[in-house]
């Protein structure tokens, strides 16, 4: 049972493009929900959290916008750069749970 | 300050035979989940261990098991290794997370283990 869908699952941008990345969770426990950047042979690293409270956060080029009546969540980078290019994940949790649920990944390609 | 540190890098294991990885956290993080991650699978929760007591476990037969140390270090051990074992196992350490401030875990760079 897939708890968070993620799509799409590859992304190709052109440098200075917006690239949008789009998640659904169907636990409405869920209080948390950070997205991760990994690159190839490294860890996945946090980029932004958000907490069902607020509708959107920014941080510099990252935004996070959340809808909780439609349990939806996206990821988008403006003025996507080359070294953008990673594989992205969203996830989610609930509290008082060290237990993230992670989508399936979106491999993200910003040509120069 | 020092990341997430995971020995060793790489691995490769016969079938049947068990394998140890460790893991250890940043300093004065006493949280660590271990995930597998794999192309079909993606991400998947393996189990949390908080002060030496393993507080959540994920959907993993019993072949998988972990323990943590007093000084928060942890290992994960696999036994009777099947090929559907390799995969890349990833550590992360957290406070825990801090409500207030919306923290999140720092993963290690993982354990590549290939089962032969």
């Amino acid at each position: 049972q897939q708890q968070v869908k993620q799509s799409p699952q590859s992304l190709i941008v052109q440098k200075g493009g917006i690239s949008i990345i789009n998640c659904a969770y169907e636990n409405t426990a869920f209080d948390y929900f950070p997205w991760y950047q990994q690159f190839p042979g490294k860890g996945p690293a946090l980029l932004i959290a958000i907490r069902p409270d607020v509708s959107e956060k920014k941080e510099g080029r990252f935004t996070i916008s959340f809808n909780k009546s439609a349990k939806q969540f996206s990821l988008h980078i403006m003025d996507s750069q080359p070294g953008d290019s990673a594989t992205y994940f969203c996830a989610a949790s609930k509290g008082g749970s060290e237990k993230l649920v992670f989508g399936k990944g979106t491999k993200l390609t910003v040509n120069p | 300050k020092a990341g997430v540190t995971q020995t060793p890098r790489y691995l490769i294991k016969t079938r049947g035979q068990q394998v140890t990885l460790s893991c250890s956290p940043i300093s004065g993080h006493r949280s660590v989940s271990w995930y597998q991650q794999t192309p079909g699978q993606g991400l998947q929760f393996l189990f949390e261990y908080f002060s030496e007591t393993q507080r959540n476990k994920g959907n993993f037969p019993g072949r998988f098991s972990g323990r943590q140390f007093s000084n928060s270090r942890s290992e994960m051990n696999v036994s009777t290794l099947e090929l559907g074992d390799s995969a890349l196992y990833l550590c992360a350490s957290s406070f825990p997370r801090d409500r207030a401030t919306i923290d999140g875990y720092t993963f290690g760079s993982g354990t590549r283990l290939t089962v032969v």
